[in-house]
């Protein structure tokens, strides 16, 4: 089955600079690479995702890119502000219809003021 | 709803008892998940239902886990002998079959003791 590694665990950066955290998935036939931010005692939120056919995608001050080759792919949040602080998940699904997410273990992004 | 409802947003229930965990998914979404996240873990993929039935279930650990979602709106989860390790977050999500990602409700949390 699929498997979804994410890092780093943690990222401190000061606001106004950006940040990034990297994913690498086992399965070439995955197709759909979402992004998921989750703050303290509520579900996670989709922030941005990207299928296998495009190799960037930006959404305001954040980017997400993909390398099938490699099989890793990227968020990139510019400009960060301190409600950017959160845990933030990667994943992965090779299903069309993305029935089924294999999630990344989460890395904890705090903006430092 | 304008948003998927969780019920209720804790549960605390000695080991051995029977619990049903209950998701209203945003109203016209024919797709239905349960995931299971683990204290600093990314969520874990349990079950999916499209429409009323479990298209699939590969990711229930045994069987004293069962799900039914009977009219293909409302799902409710159902854990027999629950044991300490079954202590949780247990989120749903919903969405429109491939149209993107999916929108988590808030959880349960299940503490078994």
């Amino acid at each position: 089955g699929e498997n979804v590694e994410q890092h780093p665990s943690t990222l401190s950066v000061q606001e106004g600079d950006s940040a990034v955290i990297k994913c690498t998935y086992s399965d070439s036939a995955s197709n759909y690479f979402p992004w998921y931010k989750q703050e303290l005692g509520k579900g996670p939120q989709l922030i941005i995702d990207i299928r296998s056919n495009v190799g960037e995608k930006k959404d305001q001050r954040i980017a997400v890119t993909l390398n099938k080759t490699a099989k890793h792919f990227s968020l990139h949040i510019t400009e960060t502000q301190p409600e950017d602080s959160a845990v933030y998940f990667c994943a992965a699904s090779s299903r069309i219809g993305n029935e089924k997410l294999t999630f990344g273990t989460g890395t904890r992004l705090t903006i430092i003021p | 709803g304008a948003g998927v409802s969780q019920t209720p947003s804790n549960k605390v229930t000695e080991k051995g008892k029977y619990v049903e965990l209950r998701c209203d998914p945003i109203s016209g979404h024919t797709a239905l998940y349960w995931y299971r996240q683990s204290l600093g873990q990314g969520p874990e993929f349990l079950i999916y239902f499209q429409g009323t039935g479990a298209a699939d279930d590969s990711g229930l650990p045994n069987d004293r886990f069962f799900a039914v979602r009977p009219e293909g709106s409302v799902s409710t989860l159902k854990i027999q002998r629950t044991e300490r390790g079954d202590s949780a977050v247990y989120l749903c999500a919903s969405s429109l079959t491939g149209s993107g990602g999916y929108t988590f409700g808030s959880g349960t949390r299940l503490t078994v003791v």
